[in-house]
């Protein structure tokens, strides 16, 4: 089993509330992402990091955030949650960026009303 | 076009079945290749890497046709067990992690 938690695994919160997602791994892994992912669709990859104090947007525009000011931690944050931000939120990470697997957490099902 | 493309699906299947998926890439520098598992409302988890060489894993068979641009899996004596959606994933350089295909969904009956 792969060492990468979220939490929570199921939020439901009104329009306008800042939201943190987070994310831990206690692999040491270097490369963590964030990949949106609606049901029934596939996975887009909205955030990447190659380590601490270096992040990139991914393919999917996305109006959250992230930070990485640790190895382990890289949560995702909402300034302002809105219905449009409504989907699975799955975080992973690698141990670089050739041949090697992601291994990804179980994910946080987002809702906003 | 999509980076990664794949059968539509859904493959509904009986037990004991043999079936096939292909996957497609646009990105000629790609350099490595995955098929992943995912179950349904879970996390992707790794399936098996796909070589050169093409690689078995079991009941699995994973090849790849970098001239075309090509991968395929093959499930032998389909289990109910492998009803799942399978992705094709590819992983590029530099920046990109990787990049995941809609995805092909499997049915196994009894």
């Amino acid at each position: 089993e792969a060492d990468i938690y979220q939490t929570p695994r199921y939020l439901v919160i009104g329009t306008g509330k800042k939201i943190t997602l987070e994310c831990s791994q206690t692999m040491g892994h270097d490369k963590m992402y964030w990949y949106q992912q609606d049901p029934g669709m596939e996975l887009h990859l909205i955030h990447y990091s190659y380590g601490v104090n270096s992040t990139e947007k991914g393919d999917l525009s996305s109006e959250s955030t992230v930070s990485r000011i640790r190895t382990e931690h890289f949560p995702l944050t909402l300034e302002s949650a809105r219905p449009s931000h409504t989907s699975q939120y799955l975080c992973a990470s690698s141990v670089d960026d050739m041949n090697t697997e992601a291994f990804f957490g179980q994910g946080t099902r987002l809702t906003v009303v | 076009r999509k980076e990664v493309e794949q059968d539509p699906g859904p493959f509904n299947v009986p037990e004991g079945a043999t079936v096939a998926f292909n996957c497609t890439y646009s990105n000629s520098a790609s350099q490595s290749f995955f098929w992943y598992r995912q179950d349904c409302r879970k996390e992707p988890k790794l399936l098996m890497s796909v070589y050169s060489s093409g690689n078995e894993d079991g009941r699995f068979t994973a090849q790849l046709n970098r001239a075309s641009q090509y991968i395929s899996l093959l499930i032998r004596d389909s289990k109910l067990s492998d009803s799942a959606t399978y992705l094709c994933v590819v992983r590029g350089t530099g920046r990109r992690a990787l990049t995941f295909g809609s995805g092909t969904r499997l049915q196994v009956q009894p």
